[in-house]
């Protein structure tokens, strides 16, 4: 079956760093994507790992285990705009190759 | 460029009624995405088109969701009738194309539906 998990909320302090871990067990994988959702607003897209290991984009970066079915979103000198739901979703491998699924996303919170 | 659009940004019909939203990708895009988030759950996939033709709609909840992209431009998607348990957020998504590439896939804002 299909299941993608994330922590519901996190909360981090101004100027830290937070990860945000999502776990996934799917029948097929062709990527994973982070999002960033702020209330009211589209999701709009922060990275994309097919390979294992590290990408890195300025303050945000993203790491992928095939073997483990794991994720993570690591956020650098947060700011008080990063507050968002962080969704994690998974590209599934079809005959439709563009198939994501989305976890219900982590909300998080900076506080000053 | 001018993003996905959506319209409307919020709907607020009866149960019986029907409502239809619509879909505007990004210019140029062949791929388009319908997905819908019911309160408190994640984003769920309900289907994708290739230009006017339906690729995948394995996600449509039921009979009573229609999406059509005529001309392979605009979509819509309508429900008729409305059911309470279809309240929720209605997004729309566009690449440019849609294999096994690493396309982003561009939101819209979406719609928000509220069926009372």
């Amino acid at each position: 079956g299909q299941n993608i998990d994330q922590p519901t909320e996190m909360t981090a302090t101004e100027g830290a760093i937070v990860q945000i871990n999502c776990t996934y067990q799917t029948s097929g994988f062709n990527g994973l994507f982070w999002y960033q959702q702020h209330a009211g607003e589209a999701p709009t897209f922060l990275s994309y790992n097919v390979l294992d290991g590290l990408e890195e984009k300025g303050r945000f970066s993203s790491f992928l285990s095939r073997s483990k079915g794991y994720s993570y979103l690591l956020l650098k000198e947060l700011q008080m705009k990063d507050s968002a739901s962080y969704l994690c979703a998974v590209r599934e491998t079809s005959s439709s190759a563009s198939k994501i699924i989305f976890g219900s996303g982590t909300r998080l919170s900076i506080r000053p | 460029e001018a993003g996905v659009t959506q319209f409307p940004s919020h709907s607020v019909i009866e149960k019986g009624q029907t409502v239809t939203l619509r879909c505007d990708p990004i210019s140029g895009h062949d791929n388009l995405y319908w997905y819908r988030r019911v309160m408190g759950k994640e984003i769920k996939f309900l289907l994708h088109f290739v230009k006017e033709s339906k690729q995948d709609e394995s996600g449509m909840p039921n009979n009573r969701f229609l999406a059509e992209r005529t001309g392979g431009t605009y979509s819509t998607l309508k429900v008729q009738p409305a059911e309470l348990e279809d309240s929720g957020v209605y997004f729309c998504a566009s690449t440019q194309t849609g294999g096994v590439s690493t396309d982003t896939q561009y939101f819209g804002p979406g719609t928000r539906l509220t069926v009372l």
